[in-house]
């Protein structure tokens, strides 16, 4: 069974970089051919995908946060990871891990992280 | 960006009743369009996948039909534990976009 477990700061200062990791467990990123991405939710809001990324290294970003967004995959530690540059208040939000399967649904979730902007 | 609305935003409903939620894309989407559950607090659940596939281990009285622009979620008997919001969500073109979301609340 694939799971999928968020790691990072809970707090971070406006116009720094939010950094969050995931970590996989029952497969490897490397062997299989799922695309690993990343989703928020503000607080109260709806669900807004962020980016995704292949073992391989290839990407797909959200335009509307593409330029303060950078994906990750680290095959020797099984994660992917997720930078968000010159954060604000309105990036305050759970952050989820998600897999899709080619250009299928985001089947599994991690269980998500709040991370706060705030000084 | 396609753009997907969902109605109603927010439903009350009775226990054994029958909900209906509709998604429309702002474009065609082939079948490209995916359910979720999400409960608060918790991650959103897959619950029917390309359009009418219905995930492995979610009950039968969860149902989607549609194809194109337009696109229903049905749950046949509302049960207790189907008090939630629900979100569509394409998957045909990056970047995937979701509805705004549909309450379900009990009446």
């Amino acid at each position: 069974q694939l799971q999928l477990q968020e790691s990072g700061p809970g707090l971070v200062k406006p116009s720094e970089t939010l950094s969050l990791s995931c970590t996989v467990s029952g497969a490897s990123i490397s062997g299989s051919r799922y695309y690993w991405g990343w989703i928020r939710q503000p607080p109260g809001k709806g669900l807004e995908w962020i980016a995704s990324i292949y073992y391989s290294g290839s990407a797909q970003y959200n335009p509307s946060l593409k330029s303060r967004v950078t994906i990750s995959v680290d095959t020797s530690k099984n994660q992917f990871s997720l930078k968000l540059s010159s954060v604000t208040a309105a990036d305050t939000a759970v952050y989820y891990c998600a897999t899709a399967f080619g250009s299928g649904p985001n089947d599994y979730w991690g269980q998500g992280t709040l991370v706060t902007v705030s000084s | 960006d396609i753009q997907m609305t969902q109605s109603p935003s927010s439903l009350s409903a009775s226990l054994g009743d029958r909900v209906t939620i509709t998604c429309r894309a702002s474009q065609s989407i082939s079948s490209s369009l995916n359910w979720y559950q999400q409960k608060p607090g918790k991650a959103p659940k897959l619950l029917i996948h390309a359009a009418s596939s219905l995930q492995s281990g979610v009950p039968s009285r969860f149902s989607g039909s549609g194809s194109g622009t337009d696109f229903t979620l049905t749950i046949s008997s509302l049960q207790p534990e189907d008090f939630a919001t629900y979100y569509c969500q394409q998957s045909y073109s990056s970047p995937r976009t979701f509805g705004q979301g549909t309450k379900v609340e009990i009446k």
